[in-house]
């Protein structure tokens, strides 16, 4: 009965390597986010996406990319992962596409590169 | 962009005490102000939210104020109880073009309540 879904929990990988994580809502929701939280526990957004646009926060390296099979799910590839990239990554979801809706936010990929 | 300011950063009270804690933002076209608890390696949960034609919501022993002219909003949560330390952010909505919008996070404050 998850709503906002997250895999894998944990990841650890070297420095240089291509990892993936991947996000899924059950919730019917139009609108899916990426949110970045550092070791100082700062939130910021990374990405948000609905079924017709791609909206990028352009402090965001072009190493990431969101992908979107569908609806349902919006992936987060990272290429040539540095140590910087070392974070929680939160996946969230919201209803439509206004300011106003509410988000629901995934359990968090916990990403340390060595 | 919006830039959200939240303050303390840690705030420590004796139970049963009030908490309150004040964010401000820059953006006055933003328009929803949610507020999230996150306790220790979980993920943030929404407890409150207000939008910008309201100026005061209540939920039990919370209550989230917003003043626009002043760009200020402010979460209080009264008698407090153990279980409320986490840390709690503010945040305040982010207005793009394409629709699809996001949210501005202020710092957290790290919550401790005192038995």
């Amino acid at each position: 009965d998850t709503a906002v879904s997250q895999t894998p929990k944990y990841l650890v990988t070297q420095m240089g390597n291509d990892k993936s994580i991947k996000c899924e809502q059950n919730l019917g929701h139009d609108t899916m986010y990426w949110y970045k939280q550092d070791s100082k526990k700062f939130l910021k957004i990374m990405f948000s996406y609905n079924n017709k646009e791609l909206i990028i926060n352009e402090t965001v390296p072009n190493r990431f990319s969101p992908k979107s099979p569908d609806k349902a799910h919006l992936n987060l590839h990272i290429n040539s992962l540095e140590l910087g990239d070392s974070a929680v990554y939160f996946c969230a979801s919201s209803q439509g596409l206004r300011t106003q809706e509410t988000q629901y936010f995934g359990p968090g990929t916990r990403l340390l590169v060595l | 962009g919006e830039n959200v300011e939240q303050h303390p950063s840690t705030l420590s009270v004796q139970e049963g005490d009030s908490a309150v804690i004040k964010c401000t933002y820059s953006d006055s076209a933003s328009n929803y102000f949610p507020w999230y608890k996150q306790e220790l390696g979980k993920r943030p949960q929404l407890i409150i939210d207000i939008r910008s034609n309201v100026g005061e919501k209540k939920d039990q022993r919370i209550a989230v104020t917003l003043n626009k002219t002043a760009k200020h909003f402010s979460l209080h949560i009264t008698e407090t109880q153990p279980e409320d330390s986490a840390v709690y952010f503010c945040a305040a909505s982010i207005r793009s073009g394409g629709g699809a919008d996001g949210l501005t996070f202020g710092k957290g404050t790290h919550l401790i309540i005192q038995p």
